[in-house]
């Protein structure tokens, strides 16, 4: 257990439904990222915040896609109006400082149907 | 049609022997580097990383090799067991900005035969 914590683990959806997922830091890590992963697929970076400032999120996958972090520590991902191309692993990791390495979360399972 | 996303890279070795898993990285530009390793449903986890002005780093029964001239990175596992079985990922990251953000390739599997 890496102190990310990630709600909830596994999700099933119809599609065309909005879903919404949450990601809970080490307390210290000011540095939060969102990724994407699809089998046999390395994760793929969708965005990530410094304190509740979002830095980078012109790789969000599309405009049904949006993160927060209101408050500089938990932070949650909106998918809007879900498609089944949106199944995927989503991970969060965290940072203390920008330079140092990342501690996943267990990921949230996402199934479109 | 086939889906070639499906098939990663794969180590086939036997417990004891010592495991390399290599990683070609693509931006001159980055400064630092780590390995993870990813088990079946759970997220990455970190094993080690290396910084660019150094050419080697040794953990407990890991090795990181950095070669910045042709963009490569190894991991070299000593006496690997089967808990070593995993998928293997080296992420790469640069400071522009103050960014870092972390940049993950496809992965290498890793199957460690008793």
């Amino acid at each position: 257990d890496t102190g990310v914590s990630q709600d909830p683990r596994h999700k099933i959806t119809k599609r065309g439904q909005n879903v919404t997922f949450r990601c809970d830091p080490i307390s210290e890590h000011n540095r939060l990222y969102w990724y994407r992963q699809t089998l046999g697929q390395g994760p793929e970076f969708l965005t990530y915040f410094q304190n509740e400032a979002q830095l980078e999120k012109s790789r969000l996958l599309s405009d049904r896609f949006s993160a927060e972090r209101p408050k500089g520590s938990f932070s949650t991902l909106e998918i809007q109006r879900t498609e089944q191309g949106d199944s995927a692993m989503y991970l969060c990791a965290t940072k203390k400082t920008a330079n140092t390495e990342a501690f996943f979360g267990q990921g949230t399972r996402l199934t479109v149907v | 049609g086939e889906s070639v996303g499906l098939h990663l890279p794969t180590l086939s070795v036997q417990e004891g022997d010592n495991s390399i898993i290599n990683c070609a990285y693509s931006n001159s530009a980055s400064d630092y580097f780590i390995w993870y390793k990813q088990e079946s449903g759970k997220g990455p986890q970190f094993i080690i990383d290396i910084r660019s002005n150094m050419d080697k780093r040794q953990g407990q029964r890991v090795t990181v090799l950095l070669n910045k001239t042709v963009k490569h990175l190894s991991l070299q596992i000593a006496a690997t067991q089967p808990g070593d079985s995993a998928v293997y990922f080296c992420a790469e990251s640069y400071g522009e900005g103050g960014s870092y953000i972390p940049t993950f390739g496809r992965g290498t599997s890793l199957i460690v035969h008793p």
